[in-house]
């Protein structure tokens, strides 16, 4: 059974960079068949896709963040990554890593989801 | 971007009976494939959201055919043929025929 758990700090003072990372278990972030992936929900709202990352670095991100946001994949660990800069309490939410299949002609397929960390943006 | 409008917002239904979600979006999802990539997710308090239908009408494995979608061009809907206490939650419809990836806003299934 897949598992994906996100693990980062709780707390960011704007201005300053979010750093969250997801790990992995019964599953390999090295498999061609999966995009790893980062969406997001405001305490209260709905969700907003930040982008994902196939297991050779490819990556796709949300244009309306794509100038801050950066992620990674660390196949020794088993674990990818995201990096959101220049934060403001806009970007007070809960942050969930997931799996989405990379299926020829399946898209969207998003089977397997993180419990969620709440990240709060304040100084 | 793609805008996914879903109604109603809020849907307070009696148990054992049918439940309905409607979702559009502002421009057609049909890709340069053929294929319609329009996702519902479920998701109960407290929890992350759940894969329920992918494609317009496909269930994911181990959801209750009790759920059933449909639809095509900009126009889906989400059914409950007869609500169970355990659907109580926020019902989501997504697209992912156009990046960015793009969610409805959400529709609270409640019970009377």
């Amino acid at each position: 059974q897949v598992q994906l758990q996100e693990s980062g700090p709780g707390l960011v003072k704007p201005s300053e960079t979010l750093s969250l990372t997801c790990t992995v278990s019964g599953g390999s972030v090295s498999s061609g068949s999966y995009y790893w992936s980062w969406i997001r929900q405001p305490p209260g709202k709905g969700l907003e896709w930040i982008g994902y990352i196939y297991y050779s670095g490819s990556t796709n991100y949300n244009p309306s963040l794509k100038s801050r946001v950066t992620i990674s994949v660390d196949t020794s660990k088993n674990q990818f990554s995201l990096k959101l800069s220049s934060v403001t309490a806009a970007d007070t939410a809960v942050y969930y890593c997931a799996r989405e299949s990379a299926q020829n002609m399946v898209r969207g397929v998003i089977n397997y989801w993180g419990q969620g960390t709440l990240v709060t943006v304040s100084s | 971007d793609i805008v996914m409008t879903q109604t109603p917002l809020s849907s307070p239904v009696t148990l054992g009976q049918p439940a309905s979600i409607s979702c559009r979006s502002s421009q057609s999802l049909v890709h340069s494939d053929g294929n319609t990539y329009l996702s519902w997710l479920q998701q109960r308090p407290g929890q992350p959201p759940r894969l329920l239908i992918y494609k317009i009408s496909n269930r994911f494995s181990g959801v209750p055919d009790r759920f059933s979608g449909s639809g095509a061009g900009t126009d889906f809907t989400l059914k409950i043929s007869r609500v169970e206490a355990e659907d109580v939650g926020v019902y989501y419809c997504m697209q992912a025929t156009q990046f960015p990836y793009s969610f409805g806003q959400g529709t609270k299934l409640e019970i009377k």
